[in-house]
């Protein structure tokens, strides 16, 4: 079945330290890939998105991700978080063939600390 | 303001009682997602209009659930009979044209099935 795997509930970080969140996806002829953040008692809203072309993409608020075809995996990454960042984070794909639904990943709680 | 809007935002009801919720997409979008979202879990597909045609349902979306967008504009999305594992928050999403395009989401409504 299609599916996208966040292996990581939660992941602590201090501000201005490095942070990766992981993303897996079920290998697909086709497939688009997405994050969204959810910040607390707020809608999702989309930070990237991979479609084609370049594998590395870069999203709002300094976000970017890579799209790694043979690991069939779109992690993302910030090189400097900030308190602000504090937020979950959701993996999502869209498989060909389908309506366009969003398969999501169960969601990674970033707690930035200062 | 301009973006995808619901209501109620909360709903409290007792088990047994029917509930409906409203979704109003963006207006040009003609894509339109209903999600259900449980604690500690990413949001899961129920259903996707185009336009007024409702082309794809979950298995998630069982006897008790109907949903409809009758113009092409808002949605609606009735629970008949509700049961406590109805409970979660119920996200509607829109988006224009094309199947991989960005999802837009409202900021839900929140459904306690007492």
């Amino acid at each position: 079945a299609q599916s996208v795997t966040q292996l990581d509930s939660q992941v602590p970080v201090f501000e201005e330290a490095p942070v990766e969140l992981r993303c897996n996806y079920s290998s697909s002829v086709s497939v688009y890939l997405f994050w969204y953040v959810q910040y607390p008692n707020q809608g999702l809203q989309l930070l990237l998105k991979y479609l084609s072309g370049s594998t590395l993409v870069k999203g709002i608020n300094g976000f970017e991700a890579e799209f790694n075809k043979s690991q069939t995996s779109f992690h993302l990454r910030k090189p400097s978080v900030h308190i602000s960042d504090t937020a979950e984070y959701f993996c999502a794909a869209v498989y060909g063939g389908s309506q366009g639904n969003l398969i999501f990943g169960k969601g990674t709680k970033l707690s930035v600390k200062p | 303001d301009t973006g995808v809007s619901q209501d109620p935002r909360h709903k409290i009801t007792k088990r047994g009682q029917n509930v409906t919720f409203r979704c109003d997409p963006i207006s040009e979008h003609n894509r339109l997602y209903w999600y259900r979202q449980t604690l500690g879990q990413g949001p899961e597909f129920l259903t996707y209009f185009q336009n007024e045609a409702q082309l794809e349902k979950s298995r998630l979306l069982s006897d008790r659930f109907s949903a409809e967008r009758p113009k092409g504009s808002f949605s609606t999305l009735e629970i008949q009979r509700t049961e406590q594992g109805d409970s979660a928050m119920y996200l509607c999403a829109s988006s224009p044209g094309q199947s991989y395009n960005e999802q837009f989401f409202g900021p839900g409504t929140r459904l306690t099935v007492l």
